[in-house]
């Protein structure tokens, strides 16, 4: 079946540190990727995509690569600010099946 | 905006009641799906509808059902409404293509006091 996991939360970065979080699927065929973001008190919004292997998804700074070998789709951005605390989720969609991941809450400090 | 409206944002009820969220899919999109979020269990997906047609059931409890209308509207009806109840309920829109996210709206709170 199609499976999503995520490292586990909460991740708590100061200010201009590096940001990864790590995404590791499981599907069969070829499935497209996703990851969303919830700001506080908000509903999900699409932050990137990627449809076919070694497929870069970058928005906001935000940055994914499709990694069939390893499957994987770890989200990175150089350098985190205080607006980026939210919960991010990855997912994935193969054909009409659509995964999320449990999500991970990222705080970012002053 | 994300083209995807739900209504009303906030609901508080009593337990036993029914209630009806609504949701409108963004223009052109065919694919309408329920989630629920809750504190402890993450987005559980309850059900999708594909032009007015029902495709596929996910953790939907026998007190809730959902229904899509001519006009590709949606609405989820929740009733003998109980405690646990309380959560964030999305609706999302996608058109029925395999590479396309989902759109979410702004969601529905509801409170079972």
């Amino acid at each position: 079946g199609n499976s999503v996991t995520q490292m586990e939360g909460p991740v708590t970065l100061s200010e201009e540190a590096f940001l990864t979080i790590n995404c590791t699927y499981t599907a069969t065929g070829y499935p497209s990727l996703f990851w969303y973001v919830q700001y506080p008190g908000e509903g999900l919004q699409l932050l990137l995509k990627a449809t076919k292997a070694d497929d870069k998804g970058s928005n906001k700074g935000f940055e994914a690569t499709y990694r069939k070998e390893t499957t994987s789709f770890h989200l990175e951005k150089g350098s985190v600010q205080v607006s980026d605390s939210a919960v991010y989720f990855c997912a994935l969609r193969n054909g009409q099946n659509f995964v999320f991941g449990p999500g991970t809450r990222l705080s970012v400090l002053p | 905006d994300s083209g995807v409206t739900q209504t009303p944002k906030h609901l508080i009820t009593a337990t036993g009641q029914r209630v009806t969220l609504r949701c409108s899919p963004r223009s052109g999109d065919l694919s309408v799906y329920w989630y629920q979020q809750s504190l402890d269990q993450g987005l559980q997906f309850l059900i999708q509808y594909y032009n007015g047609e029902e495709r596929a059931k996910g953790n939907i409890l026998e007190r809730f059902s959902a229904q899509q209308f001519p006009d590709l509207h949606s609405e989820l009806n929740l009733s003998s409404l109980e405690l646990g109840d309380s959560a964030l309920y999305f609706c999302a829109s996608s058109p029925f293509i395999s590479n396309y996210g989902y759109t979410f709206g702004s969601g529905t709170r509801l409170t079972v006091v």
